[in-house]
C-alpha cells in the first residue's frame, strides 16, 4: 500500500551507460515530479508531469528524459550517465498544486 | 532564486523551543515547510496559501507573511522525533499554476535528550 514508489532504491553503474529509474503512485494524483537531490541536500526540480503533459522542464541536461505512459507512472531515463549525474533522485505526486508526497528515492552512484 | 533559511543548523534539548526562518527575494504564492530524516524521503509538514495565514500540526506551526516574502517555522516543547532537516519551499507568484517548488537550503536540526 505503499503512496509513491520507485525503483531501484540503489543504482551503481558506469560512466557512459544509460540508466532509467521508475515511480508509480496509487493516491489517485494528477501531477508527478522528478527532483535531484545532491551530497549537500540542495533539492531541484527537474521535470513535472500533470494528466501525462510535461509542465516543468528546467535547466537539465537533455540526457535526461522522463516518460509519463499515464497518471500513476513517471519513469526518468538517463543517457549517457556523467561523474555529475551521481545524486538521489526523488520522484513526488501531489492533486494538482497542492502538498507534495515524495517517493522514498533512488540513490545513483556513477563510478 | 533559492530561498533562504536561518539558521542552517540548531541543536536542542528536549522540551527546548525553535524558530526556524525563511525568506524569498520574490512575490510568493504559497509556502510549503518538509522535514527529511536522514537517508529517508522529504516528508510534507503544511502548506501555507494566503498572506498572515498560521497553520498548526500538533506542537509544530507556521506563519506565513505575505508582504515581507517570509514564512517561520514553529517547533514548540521539542522531542527527539523532530531531529532532522527542515525545508521550507516556495512557489512564486507566476508559478502558481504549475506548482514549482524551489527549496531552500535546509535547516538542520538536532534534539538530544
Amino acid at each position: 500500500d505503499t503512496a509513491v514508489s520507485q525503483t531501484p532504491k540503489y543504482l551503481v553503474t558506469q560512466m557512459g551507460n544509460d540508466k532509467s529509474i521508475k515511480c508509480e503512485q496509487n493516491l489517485g494524483h494528477d501531477t508527478m515530479y522528478w527532483y535531484k537531490q545532491d551530497s549537500k541536500k540542495f533539492l531541484k526540480i527537474m521535470f513535472s508531469y500533470n494528466n501525462k503533459e510535461l509542465i516543468i522542464n528546467e535547466t537539465v541536461p537533455n540526457r535526461f528524459s522522463p516518460k509519463s505512459p499515464d497518471k500513476a507512472h513517471l519513469n526518468l531515463h538517463i543517457n549517457s550517465l556523467e561523474l555529475g549525474d551521481s545524486a538521489v533522485y526523488f520522484c513526488a505526486s501531489s492533486r494538482g498544486m497542492a502538498s507534495q508526497y515524495f517517493g522514498p528515492g533512488t540513490r545513483l552512484t556513477v563510478t | 532564486q533559492q530561498p533562504v533559511q536561518s539558521p542552517q543548523a540548531v541543536i536542542l534539548r528536549e522540551g527546548e523551543d525553535a524558530v526556524i526562518n525563511c525568506s524569498s527575494s520574490k512575490a510568493l504564492y504559497s509556502v510549503h515547510w518538509y522535514r527529511q530524516k536522514h537517508g529517508e524521503a522529504p516528508v510534507f509538514l503544511m502548506i501555507l496559501l494566503k498572506g498572515g495565514e498560521q497553520k498548526g500540526h500538533e506542537k509544530i506551526s507556521a506563519s506565513f507573511n505575505e508582504k515581507k516574502q517570509q514564512s517561520s517555522l514553529y517547533l514548540t516543547a521539542s522531542q527527539l522525533s523532530y531531529s532532522g532537516t527542515y525545508f521550507c519551499a516556495m512557489v512564486g507568484v507566476g508559478s502558481g499554476n504549475t506548482g514549482k517548488l524551489i527549496f531552500g537550503q535546509g535547516t538542520t536540526l538536532q534534539v538530544k535528550p
